[in-house]
């Protein structure tokens, strides 16, 4: 089984809708992470989390909110969609307290939102 | 401000050839470095890591060498396969926030 999970995998949907993606992970890790890939940008940071008390926005966190319901979950929604969200989101987590500042992150596998 | 800057691609290879994607950056502190791959439809997973100057990753023949004082990670491998075919990030960790990526480099081979 995966140890990050994000659904849906894919979704299109239409412009002014609210739209919740979700992400789950059985590593334990207390850090999360939403990104967002566009071609030719590579990952942009939305939101992250360090702990179920402490949220923070990223680069590009206009337009995004997010939700860290349990150490295992971390959702993230858009109130209103709008048609410059469509792109590839991915979830991912991090221990860094087994590996410091040598610490990897973990991915999920992706959801598609197309926004019309 | 923090970046990383990766070649632009698409780099198309034939099989066996010899492979570089530049990967230079610019950080605030003293970075771990990362070269992560995307292959089609999935999300991305660690290739290899470097933690301090001089320091070489490697995994699955590929390698990258952490060059301080030219601030680059270049990523080689001596012998593409059709199967290395993937979109591949540098990236780096200062131990702040979360990880920066470059804007990826789409890597083709063909048989």
């Amino acid at each position: 089984d995966a140890d990050v999970t994000q659904t849906p995998r894919n979704r299109i949907t239409k412009t002014g809708k609210r739209i919740m993606l979700e992400c789950s992970q059985t590593k334990g890790h207390d850090r999360m992470y939403w990104y967002r890939q566009d071609p030719g940008l590579g990952l942009r940071l939305i939101y992250y989390s360090f702990d179920v008390k402490d949220i923070n926005k990223g680069e590009i966190s206009d337009g995004y909110s997010v939700s860290r319901q349990a150490q295992a979950k971390f959702s993230l929604s858009l109130e209103s969609a709008i048609p410059n969200q469509t792109a590839l989101y991915f979830c991912a987590t991090s221990d860094p307290m087994t590996s410091g500042r040598a610490t990897e992150q973990f991915f999920g596998p992706g959801t598609r939102l197309t926004v019309l | 401000g923090d970046s990383v800057t990766q070649m632009e691609g698409p780099v198309t290879l034939s099989e066996e050839a010899f492979l570089t994607i530049n990967c230079t950056y610019t950080a605030t502190g003293y970075p771990s470095l990362f070269w992560y791959v995307q292959y089609p439809g999935e999300g991305l997973q660690l290739l290899l890591k470097a933690t301090k100057a001089d320091d070489k990753g490697s995994n699955k023949g590929f390698e990258a060498t952490y060059r301080k004082e030219t601030t680059s990670f270049h990523l080689e491998k001596g012998s593409v396969q059709v199967s290395d075919s993937a979109v591949y990030f540098c990236a780096f960790y200062t131990g702040r926030r979360a990880l920066t990526f470059g804007s990826g480099t789409r890597l083709q081979v063909q048989p």
